[in-house]
């Protein structure tokens, strides 16, 4: 069965920590991962893809197929950085996109 | 680029009406767009999957006859929520692919989202 899981609900951090947002995925073919984040009152909007290897405001996210997780990193966190984060993994036969639970990220000043 | 527009923002409506919502590809086309429902505090449920000139496909447990689809151009996908019950109070958010300008097959836009609420 295609799952994402995001274990922790809740991640709160105090500004210039380190964060790292958890996401394991089930997907028996080849995935493809992504991480959106939804400030409030905002649209989601795509943060980072795991096929581009990119930094994106000081994130990355390293796919690792042995521990089937895309976990998110960011070394010092800011105030900026207060959201929801999605976890998604895309589908290539329907091209849906299948969203885990979403984390809260609240960094304290 | 990639811009997705919703419409209304918000709707109040009374129960047992109808209500349509508008989902817009305002810069590119989109064969494909996606219909959401976000829970407070919760993520995203896939509702349909909505295509371009044919019948939308829907999730397991979605009611078609009671969630309409319309996909009638490139860049218009429009979600008509039948008789409405208080329960069908939410916010519906709409997706589209670009598949002519995004890196990845899968990747996404999503418009702002529409707040339903059914007194």
């Amino acid at each position: 069965a295609q799952r994402v899981t995001q274990p922790e609900k809740l991640l709160s951090v105090f500004k210039g920590a380190p964060v790292e947002l958890k996401c394991n995925y089930s997907y028996s073919g080849s995935p493809e991962l992504f991480w959106y984040v939804q400030y409030s009152r905002q649209r989601l909007q795509l943060l980072l893809r795991h096929i581009s290897r990119e930094s994106i405001k000081g994130f990355t996210a390293d796919l690792n197929k042995g521990e089937t997780s895309f976990h998110l990193k960011k070394p010092f966190a800011q105030e900026e950085d207060s959201a929801m984060y999605y976890c998604a993994l895309g589908s290539s036969n329907t091209g849906k996109l299948i969203f885990g639970q979403g984390t809260t990220l609240q960094v304290k000043p | 680029g990639a811009v997705v527009s919703q419409h209304p923002s918000r709707v109040i409506c009374k129960s047992g009406t109808s209500v349509k919502i508008e989902c817009r590809s305002l810069d590119f086309q989109a064969t494909t767009m996606f219909w959401y429902r976000q829970f407070p505090k919760k993520s995203l449920m896939l509702m349909a999957t909505s295509n371009e000139g044919s019948k939308a496909t829907y999730e397991q447990g979605v009611e078609k006859d009671k969630f309409l689809i319309n996909h009638a151009s490139l860049t218009l996908s429009t979600l008509t929520v039948t008789s409405a019950h208080p329960e069908d109070s939410s916010f519906y958010i709409c997706s589209a692919r670009d598949l002519g300008g995004q890196i990845s097959y899968n990747e996404q836009f999503f418009g702002p989202g529409t707040r339903l609420t059914v007194l």
